[in-house]
């Protein structure tokens, strides 16, 4: 157990709707980074926050978004929702930015 | 442009023999190194890292091996054991100063009783 939980597990949705996926960091760490991993692209970085504040952006579409809230804990958005939108959906925290990141369980998300 | 490659989807290896991952890299900015184990329907799980000035990092039965001039790095995992079956990543970081792990496709490894 990492200590970062992620909610939902699953999610199964239709194309053009909207999703929040949540992410809660270890206790004491203020970043807090989302990947994506789908069949043919493997693990690819979308955004990172630091103690509130966007910090590095990776290929997020404009049709996501992100935000970490005053207790640390994070918000992925995506919209309008496309079928080559579903994949794991991971979130990471650390302590120091840059170095060693711990993973939750993900979220796996469908979109039909 | 994959940045960090692993060339080997997989690899089986006898139960107590040495297991050893290959990493390559192209882009001489990545400063620091990581490997994650993940087995299915869980979360990538941090094993070991170096840093661009070290060439050598030991834990337990993981070492990590970094040779900067071939832009290769290496996991062993000695004596090799049925529960570290799973996908291995391995992953750099240090990017024009991005914080974004850049990952490898990884490599299954199975161990064999």
């Amino acid at each position: 157990d990492s200590g970062v939980t992620q909610t939902p597990k699953h999610l199964i949705t239709a194309t053009g709707q909207r999703v929040t996926l949540r992410c809660s960091p270890r206790s004491g760490d203020l970043s807090v980074y989302w990947y994506q991993q789908s069949l043919d692209q493997g693990l690819q970085f979308l955004i990172q926050y630091y103690n509130g504040e966007e910090r590095a952006k990776g290929n997020i579409l404009e049709r996501f978004s992100a935000q970490q809230f005053p207790d640390l804990h994070s918000e992925l958005n995506l919209s309008s929702l496309e079928l080559g939108d579903s994949a794991l959906y991971f979130c990471a925290s650390s302590v120091v930015s840059g170095h060693e990141q711990y993973f939750g369980p993900g979220t796996r998300l469908t979109v039909t | 442009d994959q940045q960090v490659k692993q060339n080997s989807p997989s690899l089986s290896v006898q139960e107590g023999r040495i297991s050893i991952l290959n990493c390559d890299y192209t882009n001489s900015m990545f400063d620091y190194f990581l490997w994650y184990k993940k087995y299915p329907a869980e979360g990538p799980t941090f094993l070991i890292s170096i840093s661009s000035i070290k060439d050598k990092n030991e834990d337990g039965r993981f070492t990590v091996f970094l040779n900067k001039s071939a832009k290769h790095l290496s996991l062993h995992i000695v004596p090799s054991q049925p529960g570290d079956s799973a996908v291995y990543f391995c992953a750099a970081i240090g990017e024009e100063g991005a914080q974004k792990l850049v990952f490898g496709q990884g490599t299954r490894l199975t161990i064999n009783p």
